[in-house]
């Protein structure tokens, strides 16, 4: 089955520490996002990746950080900088630019702050 | 002029009932409209989408109406049926970019 896999489901922080949220994908997908949702915000682009070895910031990225080593994982790090992290975390892919190429989004991570 | 505005906030219809949930814009580059349904606990799915190019569009119980020269576009769902009750989320785009801007979502309840 292809998809996208996001792991852990729930993740827990602890003040000062950072956290990292595993995103997998076995579409073959060019590009890789990430979207933070907040209850009433609706979903807010923290960083996405055209290609392997290269990423863009969103809309927020302080306090974020990615990578891309491979074209099917995109981990999204939690640093202590953000203040504010308890959010629903949702990953998604694109085969490509905005041309009728949807989203798929994965099942997402609920962060919550000890 | 990167914002979509969604209203109303949630909604609540009785089973048969046709909700509609609207979206409006600014920024006039925007050229892909999506609507996506998420349930709770899970990502959210693309539902249907529109271009500007046409003023609606039909997938089965779903409909978007586009009204260009008002920068709004809505949906509607027909006959909605309790498995319809989840969040939907407006989106807009630019073809050939990356950046999807979404709304602030609509919690809708189909009462059985």
């Amino acid at each position: 089955d292809g998809g996208i896999t996001q792991s852990p489901k729930y993740l827990f922080r602890k003040e000062g520490q950072n956290v990292t949220l595993s995103c997998e994908q076995n579409l073959n997908h060019d590009a890789m996002y990430w979207y933070r949702q907040d209850p009433g915000q609706g979903l807010r682009l923290i960083y996405y990746s055209q290609i392997v070895n290269d990423f863009q910031k969103g809309d927020i990225a302080e306090g974020y950080s990615v990578s891309r080593e491979k074209k099917e994982s995109f981990p999204l790090t939690v640093t202590s900088a953000q203040k504010n992290p308890t959010a629903f975390y949702l990953c998604a892919s694109s085969l490509g630019t905005v041309l009728d190429e949807k989203l798929f989004f994965g099942s997402g991570t609920q962060l919550s702050v000890l | 002029q990167q914002q979509v505005k969604q209203s109303p906030q949630s909604l609540i219809v009785q089973k048969g009932g046709i909700p509609i949930i609207n979206c409006a814009y600014e920024n006039t580059a925007f050229d892909y409209f999506p609507w996506y349904q998420q349930f709770p606990g899970k990502g959210p799915a693309l539902l249907i989408a529109i271009r500007p190019d046409v003023s609606e569009k039909k997938e089965g119980r779903f409909t978007i109406s586009f009204n260009k020269s008002a920068k709004q576009f809505s949906l509607h769902i027909m006959d909605s049926q309790p498995g319809d009750s989840a969040t939907y989320f407006c989106a807009a785009a630019t073809s050939g970019t990356y950046k999807y801007i979404f709304g602030t979502g609509t919690r809708l309840k189909v009462l059985a």
